[in-house]
This record gives C-alpha cells, structure tokens and sequence, in this order.
C-alpha cells in the first residue's frame, strides 16, 4: 500500500536549467494534483490532472512551467530556465476521483527544490 | 479573492489540554471541508474531513465542526500530546473544479 510517491525529494539546481519532479499517484488513483510551498507559507494550487488530461492549471505560471500525466507513467512537473523563486517544495496529491465527490486526496512527501 | 483563512498563526498549549484550532472560508459554494497535519519537512497528513451537508464529526481524538451560517471551521483535538506539534490547516474543496484551496496554516505547540 504505497502512498503517492515523489522523486526526487531534494534537487538543486542552477539559475537557468531545468527541474524535473516526478509524481506516481496511490494505487488506483487517476486524479492529481501539484502544489507549491514556499517556506512558512501555505500551500498554493498549481495544476490539477487527470489521465493524459490537464483539468485546471489556473495556479500554474504562464511561463517556463508545464505538467503532464501520460497514460503509462509518473506525472512530471517540468520547471525550465529555473530563477532563485522558484525555490519551494513542491507537493504531489492524488484521489481516486474529483475531490468534489468526496474522495479523499493524499500527498507525498514532497520534492523540495533549490535554485542556487 | 476568496480564500480560506484561519483566525491565528501560533497556538500554544499544555500537554494533555483540549486544542482548538479555527478556520474562516469565505465562499459559501464550498462543499467539502479537510483538516491536513503537516510536521517539518514533511506533506500534509489527512486528518478528517466533513461534508457540507453535516456539521461535526468525530475521528479518534480529533472532532471538526462546521458552521456554514457564519462559514466557520474548526477542529478540535483532544488530550493534545507532544506528537500534535505541527502545522495544521484547513482546506475547501469547491464542486466546480474539485481543487482543494487551502488556508495559511496555525502553528500548534505542545508544551510538556
């Protein structure tokens, strides 16, 4: 019984190269979520997926940042030309189907990035 | 914007008092209501949840009440131990997109 699985749970990276978070979701569960926290801060809504479906990506940035999760695979939260803000811990969710209907959504443990 | 708050940062309490912690959320078509546990270092912990069309339930040690006159939220931990010290917050979950919003989060202390 895996909980939702993140990798790599801490990257450092350079003022413009990529970020590559990876996200595989509890057995079963077809919906995902990105999140992002910055330090003593809450956690911010980015992207909200399905299977090979991007469902509402209101809070994700209009640049450099994209999500995807394919029909076979690991979701993937892709930060390119990384800056100094992007520096933040990225949490993974998942349910099994819409929040709204009240399935419960569970997180990883996190991937927190660093931009030096 | 509507968002969901909470009415204090910092809580401090003495081990084995009753901790209650608050919530405000602002948009009345919120449906489902999750209370997250997050410690150091770590994603939040699901604590329990209550839908719109109750207002309280009980998990063990824990109770959330929900107000929706005055969209209130709160959650209630009872004989509070060490292992509660954490950040908590509340989150809503609005029907139409079935994204959880979540609120800035209160800073429990348990003091021994």
């Amino acid at each position: 019984n895996a909980g939702v699985m993140q990798n790599p749970r801490h990257l450092v990276r350079r003022r413009g190269q990529e970020a590559r978070l990876r996200c595989s979701p509890m057995k079963g569960h077809s919906h995902v979520y990105w999140y992002r926290q910055l330090p003593e801060e809450g956690l911010k809504f980015m992207v909200y997926l399905q299977k090979e479906n991007i469902i509402d990506e209101s809070g994700m940035p209009k640049e450099r940042f994209s999500a995807e999760f394919p029909k076979e695979g690991p979701s993937i939260l892709r930060i390119q030309q990384v800056v100094r803000g992007d520096s933040a811990a990225y949490f993974c969710a998942s349910t099994m189907a819409r929040a709204s209907s009240g399935n419960t959504i569970y997180f990883g443990e996190g991937s927190w990035l660093t931009v030096v | 914007g509507e968002s969901v708050g909470l009415h204090l940062p910092t809580l401090s309490v003495q081990e084995g008092d009753n901790s209650i912690i608050n919530c405000a959320y602002s948009n009345s078509a919120s449906d489902y209501f999750i209370w997250y546990k997050q410690e150091s270092g770590k994603g939040p912990q699901f604590i329990i949840d209550i839908r719109s069309n109750m207002d309280k339930r009980q998990g063990q040690r824990v109770t959330v009440l929900l107000n929706k006159t005055v969209k209130h939220l709160s959650l209630q931990i009872a004989a509070t131990q060490p292992g509660d010290s954490a950040v908590y917050f509340c989150a809503e979950v609005r029907d139409q997109g079935g994204k959880l919003i979540f609120g800035q989060g209160t800073e429990l202390s348990v003091k021994p």
